[in-house]
């Protein structure tokens, strides 16, 4: 079964601190993105990556094929960074660019 | 960046009405696009995929016709919720698929909140 965990699924931090969220998935892959949702619900890509790192701003989305996993860094975090970070992913194979989301990861950053 | 925007952002009406969503690509062409429905606090659901020219694929349980899907350009999908009924009520968000960039990628509508009352 395709399936796509999300680590942690809640995540209060300081504003100023280092925050880390992680992704996991059961087989193989050609594209993982990173989402970020705020409340009210809008959704924002924050990158697609398929191998590497990407880096924006205070983002870095890191992914190592061989060990199906992903992290999404956030460096000195703010409250304004505080939304639902989606992992979703295209397994290899698939039709259509169909994505399959992780549950979410919810960031609380308090000033 | 590419954009997609929806059409209403929020949306009430009345049990048994007919409701209809826009999608739209703002500055490329989405040959697909997407549309998915979110409980709260749940992930997105894929409802169906919607193929320029041609007609949407539906996922396993979801009605095609309570929830019908038209694709008639390069740049605008549109969802009509038929006869909406209160459990019909969620949040619907569309995406685009986008080739021009060199790369394939996918961009997501804002969302449109439907309450059936």
């Amino acid at each position: 079964k395709n399936e796509v965990e999300q680590s942690p699924q809640n995540l209060t931090a300081q504003e100023g601190e280092f925050i880390t969220i992680n992704c996991s998935y059961s087989v193989g892959i050609s594209a993982l993105h990173w989402l970020q949702q705020h409340p009210g619900g809008g959704i924002v890509s924050l990158f697609m990556l398929s191998s590497g790192k990407k880096k924006h701003g205070r983002l870095i989305a890191t992914i190592n094929i061989q060990e199906k996993h992903s992290s999404l860094h956030i460096t000195a975090s703010h409250p304004r960074d505080s939304a639902v970070y989606i992992c979703a992913v295209r397994f290899s194979g698939g039709s259509n660019y169909k994505l399959t989301f992780g549950k979410g990861t919810l960031l609380t950053v308090n000033p | 960046g590419a954009v997609v925007s929806q059409h209403p952002s929020r949306v009430i009406c009345k049990s048994g009405t007919s409701v209809k969503i826009e999608c739209r690509s703002l500055d490329f062409q989405a040959t697909t696009m997407f549309w998915y429905r979110q409980f709260p606090k749940k992930s997105l659901m894929l409802m169906a995929t919607s193929n320029e020219g041609s007609k949407a694929t539906y996922e396993q349980g979801v009605e095609k016709d309570k929830f019908l899907i038209n694709h008639a350009s390069l740049t605008l999908s549109t969802l009509t919720v038929t006869s909406a009924h209160p459990e019909d009520s969620s949040f619907y968000i569309c995406s685009a698929r986008d080739w021009t960039s060199g790369s394939e990628t996918q961009y997501f509508g804002p969302g449109t909140r439907l309450l059936v009352l």
